[in-house]
């Protein structure tokens, strides 16, 4: 059964600390999205890739966040340094990169920045 | 632009009530439509979609139908169970190479 794969799936962390997450997409989905979700804010569109390349981050704070795929199964999203405010879940999603197609979402990554 | 508009939560209704979540959507072109559901504690999972107008998507009793003419695609259920209770989120794929664009989600409670 074909999924999305995140870790950690929990983190806590303290401020000014490096946090990373990690993505494995789906097997031959050449699209990766990285979303947050917060009470306030909903579901927020942080960066996305297709064929490793990103075509929009500006959703990202630029100063302490970056999101990079090494390769085509793995996408780092990475925060330093983290601040409270950053305390969310973090959602990787990848898709077939067709029109109409179903984008598929791992199970988040649940960070906390105290 | 490409937005998404849904119903304010939260929904509450006892079980076997019918449901329906209104979602309308701005979009340039011609969008395909989704609902997504998030359980407690999980990640979002594809519910129901459909990709042309007049199409019907339907899943777990839910059902859903592109309405171009109103640009609606809210969703419904005849009779919900305590199971459902989730966050729903109506999304639209505006097509090309741009992301999907979700509403800010309405949780719906059933209560027994």
């Amino acid at each position: 059964d074909a999924r999305v794969t995140q870790t950690p799936r929990h983190k806590v962390t303290e401020m000014g600390q490096e946090v990373t997450m990690r993505c494995q997409p789906i097997l031959g989905h050449n699209t990766v999205f990285w979303y947050r979700q917060t009470m306030m804010q909903g579901l927020e569109l942080l960066a996305y890739f297709r064929n490793r390349a990103p075509l929009d981050d500006s959703g990202m704070p630029k100063d302490r966040f970056s999101a990079e795929m090494p390769d085509a199964t793995l996408a780092t999203l990475k925060i330093q340094p983290s601040e409270p405010r950053d305390s969310a879940v973090y959602f990787c999603a990848s898709g077939p990169g067709q029109g109409g197609n179903t984008i598929y979402f791992g199970e988040g990554s649940w960070l906390t920045v105290v | 632009g490409n937005s998404v508009t849904q119903m304010e939560g939260p929904v509450t209704l006892s079980e076997e009530a019918f449901l329906t979540i209104n979602c309308t959507y701005t979009a340039t072109g011609y969008p395909s439509l989704f609902w997504y559901v998030q359980y407690p504690g999980e990640g979002l999972q594809l519910l129901l979609k459909a990709t042309k107008a007049d199409d019907k998507g339907s899943n777990k009793g839910f059902e859903a139908t592109y309405r171009k003419e109103t640009t609606s695609f809210h969703l419904e259920k005849g009779s919900v169970q305590v199971s459902d209770s989730a966050v729903y989120f109506c999304a639209l794929l505006p097509g090309g190479n741009t992301p999907l664009v979700f509403g800010k989600g309405t949780r719906l409670s059933v209560i027994a």
